[in-house]
């Protein structure tokens, strides 16, 4: 079954602390973002991975950080340095150079302690 | 800057009768137009989406109109379905950006 997958699906940590969540995805996509969600808002764009070894940041990147070393994972990093880390986080990966359909995972639920 | 606004946080709607939610967006170079639904802690599942070329596109019970000149975009679902109960995103992206722009989302609800 091809798909994207995230762990874990419920994450708490205490404050201070790091944190990497993680996304894998055996689409064979070329692009992968993440997202987060809040309450009542729609999704924000945290940062997204067009290739291998390359990445850009999103509406909301401080605070967080990537790496993208190989096509099929994309790991975010929460750090210290987020003010407000608690959220639902998304994955998702878009098949290039095709339309701008974008397939999520099932998420991460991130609770600061 | 919010460039794509779902203005109606929530909607009810009667079981067997035709759900509509909204969209606006404010950016012209927008040319692709995608709906979410999305339950409590899952990922959005892809729906409908349209290009700037068209508008109208259906798949089965779900249609999504485009009015360019208004900027406007719904989702119409027909019949609605208890299943259909989720909050829906409208998104939107310039071809050529690699980035989709949330809407708010619209939390639905169908009644029995």
């Amino acid at each position: 079954d091809g798909g994207i997958t995230q762990s874990p699906k419920y994450l708490f940590r205490k404050e201070g602390q790091n944190v990497t969540l993680s996304c894998e995805q055996n689409l064979n996509h070329d692009a992968m973002y993440w997202y987060r969600q809040d309450p009542g808002q729609g999704l924000r764009l945290i940062y997204y991975s067009q290739i291998v070894n390359d990445f850009q940041k999103g509406d909301i990147a401080e605070g967080y950080s990537v790496s993208r070393e190989k096509k099929e994972s994309f790991p975010l990093t929460v750090t210290s340095a987020q003010k407000n880390p608690t959220a639902f986080y998304l994955c998702a990966s878009r098949d290039q150079p095709g339309a701008d359909t974008q397939y999520f995972g099932p998420g991460t639920r991130l609770t600061v302690l | 800057d919010q460039q794509v606004k779902q203005n109606s946080p929530s909607l009810s709607v009667q079981e067997g009768r035709i759900s509509i939610l909204n969209c606006d967006y404010t950016n012209s170079m927008f040319d692709y137009f995608l709906w979410y639904k999305k339950y409590p802690a899952e990922g959005p599942t892809f729906l409908i989406s349209i290009s700037s070329i068209k508008d109208k596109n259906e798949d089965g019970r779900f249609t999504v109109f485009l009015n360019k000149s208004a900027k406007h975009l719904s989702l119409h679902i027909v019949p609605s379905q208890p299943g259909d109960s989720a909050v829906y995103f409208c998104a939107a992206s310039v071809q050529g950006a690699q980035k989709l722009v949330f809407g708010q989302g619209t939390r639905l609800t169908i009644n029995p």
